[in-house]
């Protein structure tokens, strides 16, 4: 079993759809929690981090479980330039420099 | 500012060659970590240096290599290649390594193919 699992959709929606993301993670002592933003054929660039007491920017919202161990990512009002594959990323105590991916989760947003 | 910029951008070799990229962190970064990400997966981690020295290792054979510089640009090595290590080699930079996380920035990739 993968440390960090995604759903690898593809999820496909039409523009101004709220589409929602999760993400489950095994190890119970991973401390730090983000979303990566990955466009095609380009580098992973960090969308927001996330916390217990969940965070907002914009159209997007994190949330994060500890006791389920499962964090989410919702996109409100999907703008086609959301059209990108969504990285759920977990780092461990004592290993800051090790960020541990999950597959990722491609959205297609439709006109 | 340039960001984090590696080369060369594509690479093709085939099985049993050696390859080395390279990477130049942003201005001020002193750690480097290097991912390796193949077609239909999330990047998975290769090493880390900090200040010229390796401070973690993934779960990756002796045939991968890396070291850092003195001006902390790095390079990654990898020998005797296989079909398999055809992927998107990704580095990273960060300020630090210690204590709480600091964000690492992604350079464009090295697109190796083996043939």
């Amino acid at each position: 079993r993968k440390e960090v699992e995604q759903d690898p959709g593809p999820f496909n929606v039409p523009e101004g759809a709220t589409v929602a993301f999760n993400c489950t993670y095994s190890n119970s002592a991973s401390q730090s929690f983000f979303w990566y933003r990955q466009d095609c054929r380009k580098e992973p660039k960090l969308l927001m981090s996330v916390y217990s007491s969940g965070n907002e920017d914009g159209r997007f919202t994190a949330q994060l479980n500890r006791a389920s161990q499962y964090i989410s990512l919702l996109i409100r009002d999907s703008k086609l330039s959301d059209s990108a594959t969504y990285l759920c990323v977990v780092i461990r105590p004592g290993n800051t420099g090790k960020l541990i991916f999950g597959q990722g989760t491609t959205l297609q947003v439709k006109p | 500012d340039a960001g984090v910029t590696q080369s060369p951008t594509h690479l093709i070799k085939t099985r049993g060659q050696h390859v080395t990229l390279r990477c130049s962190p942003i201005s001020g970064h002193k750690s480097v970590s290097w991912y390796q990400q193949v077609l239909g997966q999330g990047p998975q981690f290769i090493f880390q240096y900090y200040e010229k020295e390796e401070r973690g290792r993934g779960n990756f054979p002796d045939r991968f290599s890396a070291r850092q510089f003195p001006n902390y640009s790095s390079e990654l090595n990898v020998n005797a290649l296989l079909l398999g290590d055809s992927a998107l080699y990704l580095c990273a930079s960060s300020f630090s390594r210690a204590g709480s996380y600091n964000e690492q920035f992604f350079g464009p990739g090295t697109r190796l193919t083996v043939l």
